[in-house]
This record gives structure tokens, sequence and C-alpha cells, in this order.
């Protein structure tokens, strides 16, 4: 059951450029979107979100962009710093109250300097 | 900033025990879920908790788990036979309706 899709499994960027992650989902029902963060033994750590009503929401350096039609997302983030280096994981749920969340597989970013 | 505590951050059992996981959420959210991840898998959803019921569980939610909220703070994952493959990254999350979830660190169980 792949609702959530992360195809890229790594990426790598030069420090100061644009990471961008990607992300596919199949369920049509999903209606908010997050994005989060994780280091190595700790939890998922919430970056950025979206309601399926926007198509852009920016957090500083952080942009999450939604493409309905295509059942699209991706999170923008520049620039991007060595600090930024972890996996990232896409999340989509029904409802914004209270619905579990299905996860993607994740991406792991590496910001070299 | 609050947090989602779990404890303990390490657990390891062997293979028949019962384990107990337990979380304190942050104080004001309504709504308290478990996740888990195994090693180099995706983070998968467990079970939801609101209004001191289960609101939702998945099919990996069998007879073997339960959840409880024994007062007003901890919210604890039970785990009444442990096998070998519920070694896993446990998480506990909160919601506050309307932002994100925020999760705990995960206790890392391993049944030996």
């Amino acid at each position: 059951d792949q609702q959530v899709k992360q195809n890229s499994p790594s990426l790598s960027v030069q420090e100061g450029r644009i990471s961008i992650l990607n992300c596919d989902y199949t369920n049509s029902m999903f209606d908010y979107f997050l994005w989060y963060k994780k280091y190595p033994a700790e939890g998922p750590t919430f970056l950025i979100s979206i309601s399926s009503i926007k198509d852009k929401n920016e957090d500083g350096r952080f942009t999450v962009f939604l493409n309905k039609s295509a059942k699209h997302l991706s999170l923008h983030i520049v620039p991007s710093q060595p600090g930024d280096s972890a996996v990232y994981f896409c999340a989509a749920t029904p409802y914004n109250q209270g619905g579990k969340l299905i996860f993607g597989q994740g991406t792991e970013l590496s910001v070299k300097p | 900033e609050p947090e989602v505590t779990q404890t303990p951050s390490h657990q390891v059992t062997q293979m028949g025990q019962e384990v107990i996981l337990r979380c304190v959420p942050i104080s004001n959210h309504l709504y308290f879920y478990w996740y888990r991840q195994i090693l180099g898998q995706k983070v998968e959803f467990l079970v939801s908790f609101y209004n001191n019921e289960i609101s939702e569980k998945s099919e990996i939610f069998d007879d073997q788990f339960s959840v409880e909220r024994p007062d007003g703070s901890n919210f604890t994952l039970k785990i009444r036979s442990t096998k070998l493959e519920d070694s896993a990254m446990y998480f506990c999350a909160s919601n506050e309706v309307v932002r994100g979830y925020t999760f705990g660190s995960g206790t890392r169980l391993t049944v030996v």
C-alpha cells in the first residue's frame, strides 16, 4: 500500500544551492500534506504543511508546492545548509483534525559544504 | 517549546514478554498516536486515540497491542507477547488541531 511515494531515496546538494524533494500520492481523499525532517535516533520534526486549498506555502527557507491535478508535492529548501542534512518524509492525511498520517519512504538529503 | 516525552529510550525484551512503552503528550493536545518504524522502512501508523478511546487503528495493531491513558498525562502502548518482528522504533505523537503533529524521540524496542 504505497499511497504516498518518495521515489528518490537520496539527494546530494551543494551548500547554498536549492534542494528539491519530491512526493507523489495516489489517494484523492488526502487534503492535508506535511513534511517532516528526521535525524537518526530522533523522532520526526514537523517542518511545514499545506492544505489542499492552497498551491504554495512558504516558511523562511522552506516552501512547499502542491499540484493537485498531478497529485504531486515538492519541498524546496533555499539556500541549503549543511545542517539540513537529514531524512525528509512527506506525509498526507485525509483531514487535518486528528487524522492518521500516511508517510512516504523518505529521502535522505546530504548538503555538502 | 512543549515536547512529547517517551520512556524508555531503549528497551530490550525477550520474545513472548510483555512490554509497556510510555509517553507524555503535550498537555493541551487532544489527539494521541503511536507510530512505528522498522529499521530501513517507512514510518507506519499504528493507532490514534481521542476522547479516551481508540479512534482508528491499522491492521498492524492486532490483539497483541493495546493503548491506555491511565491518568491525565500518560499515554501507553502495551505489547502483550512480543515477537521478533515487533523490533522497531516506536514513536508517540500528539496533535493540536490545525498544526503539525509533534513526535516524541522514540523508544527503540529490541526483541531477542
